[in-house]
């Protein structure tokens, strides 16, 4: 357990339904970031959200649509995903926002294991 | 773009010590270095950082070379389980953003 929690860990979805994935982290953290991890590929970062608000969206499809209500959570709603959306997405926080000087190490959750059938 | 270069893979005797190098050429000023590993299908872990001098935790030791080129993550007594993904990480300007970004890592195999 580090301290940041996704859940489902494993979702199947059809490519017309729409589904959430859920972030949560009690470490007092300011930043939080989605990142998408498919099959032999690096990691590749999505959204960041600095205090709530989005700053970086990385051409992320609009089928992609990411919330943070406040700075514990942070969602990741799916809606008419593609077959090649299926990848491990994962939810990372830091304590820092981005921009300012000096280390900033990120917690990241287990994942979300996603297939799109 | 990549913004380290590391070994795509790598072999080590449980029990002996793993030695991750890492090119890091184009690190500017203040920038850190971490290291990270990701065990099969779970989300990375943090495991070091370090600026300019070396750094020990209970986990490794980091040794950065005097010009900042280049690093060496050490496992000083690898077990199966640290059989893993390393990925060595620079923070880069993108825009108005820093971001950490992840190259492909070292994979490496602690045989028994």
């Amino acid at each position: 357990e580090t301290g940041v929690t996704q859940t489902p860990r494993h979702l199947v979805m059809g490519m017309t339904n729409k589904k959430s994935l859920k972030c949560e982290q009690h470490l007092g953290h300011n930043a939080m970031y989605w990142y998408k991890q498919s099959a032999k590929k690096p990691l590749e970062l999505m959204f960041v959200y600095n205090f709530k608000e989005q700053t970086e969206n990385n051409s992320v499809p609009s089928r992609f649509s990411p919330e943070c209500p406040n700075s514990s959570h942070l969602f990741l709603h799916l809606h008419t995903l593609q077959p090649e959306d299926s990848a491990l997405y994962l939810c990372a926080s830091s304590l820092h926002r981005l921009g300012r000087s000096g280390a900033n190490v990120l917690t990241f959750g287990a994942g979300s294991r996603l297939t799109v059938l | 773009d990549a913004k380290t270069t590391q070994p795509p893979s790598m072999d080590c005797a449980e029990g002996r010590a793993a030695n991750l190098p890492c090119n890091h050429s184009t690190i500017s000023g203040n920038e850190y270095v971490y290291w990270y590993r990701q065990i099969h299908s779970q989300g990375p872990q943090y495991i070091i950082h370090g600026l300019k001098n070396n750094e020990t935790n209970e986990m490794a030791s980091l040794i950065i070379t005097e010009d900042r080129k280049s690093s060496t993550l050490i496992l000083p007594h690898a077990t199966l389980r640290d059989t893993a993904v390393y990925y060595c990480i620079v923070r880069f300007v993108s825009g108005s953003a820093r971001q950490l970004t992840f190259g492909s890592g070292t994979q490496l195999t602690v045989l028994p």
